[in-house]
């Protein structure tokens, strides 16, 4: 059964980067065709859909965060991460790592997703 | 502003039917089969219901069916229980951002 865990830090100055780490179990980042995708929600609010990524290195970026979002993956780590630069507290949100079947595939797996927030 | 509109409540009895609507345009809903909805208890991470507008993943109970009107998604949930109640979102392709989309959600409550 896959399974998907994300790491980092749960409090982020603003102005800075945030950093977060998803790490898959149970299956290979390497699977062909798979996207692997963060997605945010913030408190008490919908969800957003931030970017995904595939083995190879292919992005797709929601353009309303383009040139703060970076996703890369590691498959030596079986991980991809997420960076998210100059953050500002209405990027405070639970962050969930996912993976989806295809480019625009839906999401099938979800990590249980963690709490950022952005303060002094 | 969500680009996908939803209802921001839906409410019904149990065993009664309930129909969740998802309004887009010909560049997202009503112009990619790549419509999806997505169920949320509090505190948990979504689980997918339907997609590909109308296709349930093994494990959904028949009782959640998608379907599709022009430009507006539906989501109904028949025979309503009380493990029902959550949020309820959709999701498309957006052709004129070339992203997904999410609908702002919807709180379905089982009187």
């Amino acid at each position: 059964q896959l399974q998907l865990q994300e790491s980092g830090p749960g409090l982020v100055k603003p102005s800075e980067t945030l950093s977060l780490s998803c790490t898959v179990s149970g299956g290979s980042i390497r699977s062909s065709g798979y996207y692997w995708a963060w997605i945010r929600q913030p408190p008490g609010k919908g969800l957003e859909s931030i970017g995904s990524i595939h083995y190879t290195g292919r992005t797709h970026y929601n353009p309303s965060l383009k040139g703060r979002v970076t996703i890369s993956v590691d498959t030596s780590k079986n991980q991809f991460s997420l960076k998210l630069s100059s953050v500002t507290a209405a990027d405070t949100a639970v962050y969930y790592c996912a993976k989806r079947g295809g480019g625009w595939s839906p999401i099938d797996y979800w990590g249980q997703g963690t709490l950022v927030t952005v303060s002094s | 502003q969500s680009a996908l509109t939803q209802p921001p409540s839906a409410s019904g009895s149990p065993g009664q039917s309930v129909t969740i609507s998802c309004t887009g345009t010909s560049s997202d809903v009503g112009g990619f089969d790549s419509v999806s909805w997505y169920q949320q208890h509090p505190g948990k991470a979504p689980q997918l219901m339907i997609y590909e507008v109308n296709k349930r993943p093994s494990g959904v109970p028949d009782r959640f069916s998608g379907s599709r009107s022009g430009n507006t998604a539906s989501l109904t949930v028949s025979g309503l229980q009380a493990e029902d109640e959550a949020d309820y979102y959709c999701s498309s392709y957006a052709s004129s951002s070339n992203f997904e989309v999410f609908g702002g959600g919807t709180k379905l409550t089982v009187l």
